[in-house]
């Protein structure tokens, strides 16, 4: 069975510009989340999706970040304009059951 | 708020003793609590998980113990082995929503 495929795998920005994470969930799996890791710190939830609609998006800054799940499959997640404090490893999961997350690599961002 | 706290950041242990992770956490709400490992440049796994029914679950090298009164649990890794050395994340949630918060990760070297 394939895993969630996230990309890019890294990612160089400067300040004020836009980015674009992409996520793949593992097929089957209805439920997809997007997760931010700051170093030094556990993954914070930004959003859940349950097929194609949000479950949860209280976590994320909706003045710069927007995700999307279209055809509630792959999802995507944006950040415009980017500040020095996104800098962070941004996590895609996926899931089946309640209590049965599975991690993709991740996308580290750089914010210069 | 921190809701699940890891106060060790790092455990350096000796090939073949025990490997001690603790963790707390303030939210009467959880009842569910995982823990996870993470390599490098990889997305965390799941590792082993206990609801709040039960005060212990074993699964070869590694238990967990869930103390309620105290809203402790620890991993305990015996023997531990070279290719444990990774990053362990505690995580827990509630059915409320089944929303996974984090602690920042106890890092474990095992020397050889």
């Amino acid at each position: 069975e394939a895993g969630v495929a996230q990309s890019p795998r890294y990612k160089i920005i400067e300040k004020r510009q836009s980015v674009a994470f992409w996520c793949n969930p593992i097929s089957g799996h209805a439920t997809l989340y997007w997760y931010q890791q700051i170093l030094g710190q556990g993954p914070k939830l930004l959003i859940q999706f349950q097929n194609n609609g949000v479950v949860d998006d209280s976590q994320l800054p909706k003045d710069r970040f927007s995700a999307e799940r279209l055809k509630g499959v792959d999802s995507t997640l944006k950040i415009q304009p980017a500040k020095l404090e996104d800098s962070a490893v941004y996590l895609c999961a996926s899931s089946f059951a309640v209590n049965e997350q599975f991690f993709g690599p991740g996308t580290r961002l750089t914010v210069l | 708020d921190q809701q699940v706290k890891q106060n060790s950041p790092s455990l350096s242990v000796q090939e073949g003793r025990i490997s001690i992770l603790n963790c707390d956490y303030t939210n009467s709400m959880f009842d569910y609590f995982l823990w996870y490992k993470k390599y490098p440049a990889e997305g965390p796994t799941f590792l082993i998980s206990i609801s709040s029914i039960k005060d212990k679950n074993e699964d070869g090298r590694f238990t967990v113990f869930l103390n309620k009164s105290a809203k402790h649990l620890s991993l305990h890794i015996v023997p531990s082995q070279p290719g444990d050395s990774a990053v362990y994340f505690c995580a827990a949630s509630g059915t409320a929503d089944y929303k996974l918060s984090f602690g920042a990760g106890t890092t474990v070297t095992v020397r050889a």
